[in-house]
């Protein structure tokens, strides 16, 4: 069966400093990764996602993320936070033989310090 | 972002109340979701409708009755509903396709309060 974790509910960092959100899956066939943003009262917004391909994606808001399948991993980073990325971000996992399910994870709250 | 919309925004309301929730999408998809989103726990799928035909139902409560009259709008009714059923109700769509891997489009969600 499918699952996603992500380590660490809250992750809080200082203005500039790099970002890393850290999220693992299982997965028996190979999936497609999803990388979601929250902000406060207001649905999820697509950050990057891996389908086939090059294994670093790049996102919006200048996010990225890179698949390891030999770690079964697909982390989060941007280089530089800024104040506008605080929210919650959630890691999600679709197998290729069903195309709509989607697993998420628990998330993870970025704080951002001035 | 006004690809999915959703009203209300906020709804309080008592166990014995009936109240329903409406989803709508402008982007031409083909599959409309509702998921559950509570305190601390991951995002719940509970229904999935594709080409309006229900394809997915998470042992969800009959408390929750979902309707798909057309391929752009979906409702969730509520009945006798509990106090953890309390939540932000999110709706989604999505153009499912042969190949997986389509994004979902995300609404801004209901508040739900149930006292």
């Amino acid at each position: 069966a499918q699952s996603v974790t992500q380590l660490g509910s809250h992750v809080s960092v200082s203005e500039g400093a790099l970002v890393l959100l850290r999220c693992n899956y299982s997965s028996s066939v190979p999936p497609y990764l999803f990388w979601y943003v929250q902000y406060p009262n207001q649905g999820l917004q697509l950050l990057l996602k891996y389908t086939t391909g090059a294994t670093l994606v790049k996102g919006i808001n200048g996010f990225e993320a890179e698949f390891k399948k030999s770690e079964t991993s697909f982390h989060l980073t941007k280089p530089s936070a800024h104040m506008s990325d605080a929210a919650e971000y959630f890691c999600a996992v679709s197998e290729s033989d069903s195309s709509y399910k989607l697993i998420f994870g628990s998330g993870t709250r970025l704080l951002v310090r001035p | 972002e006004t690809g999915v919309t959703q009203t209300p925004r906020h709804l309080v309301m008592g166990m014995t109340n009936k109240k329903s929730l409406k989803c709508e999408q402008h982007l031409g998809h083909n599959a409309m979701y509702w998921y559950k989103q509570s305190a601390k726990k991951p995002l719940e799928l509970m229904f999935v409708y594709s080409l309006e035909e229900r394809v997915e139902n998470n042992s969800v409560p009959s408390r929750f009755s979902p309707e798909c009259p057309n391929s752009s709008h979906l409702f969730l009714h509520l009945h006798t509903l509990q106090p953890e059923d309390s939540a932000l109700y999110l709706c989604a769509s999505s153009q499912v396709g042969p190949r997986g891997g389509e994004t979902q489009y995300f609404g801004p969600g209901t508040r739900l309060l149930v006292l």
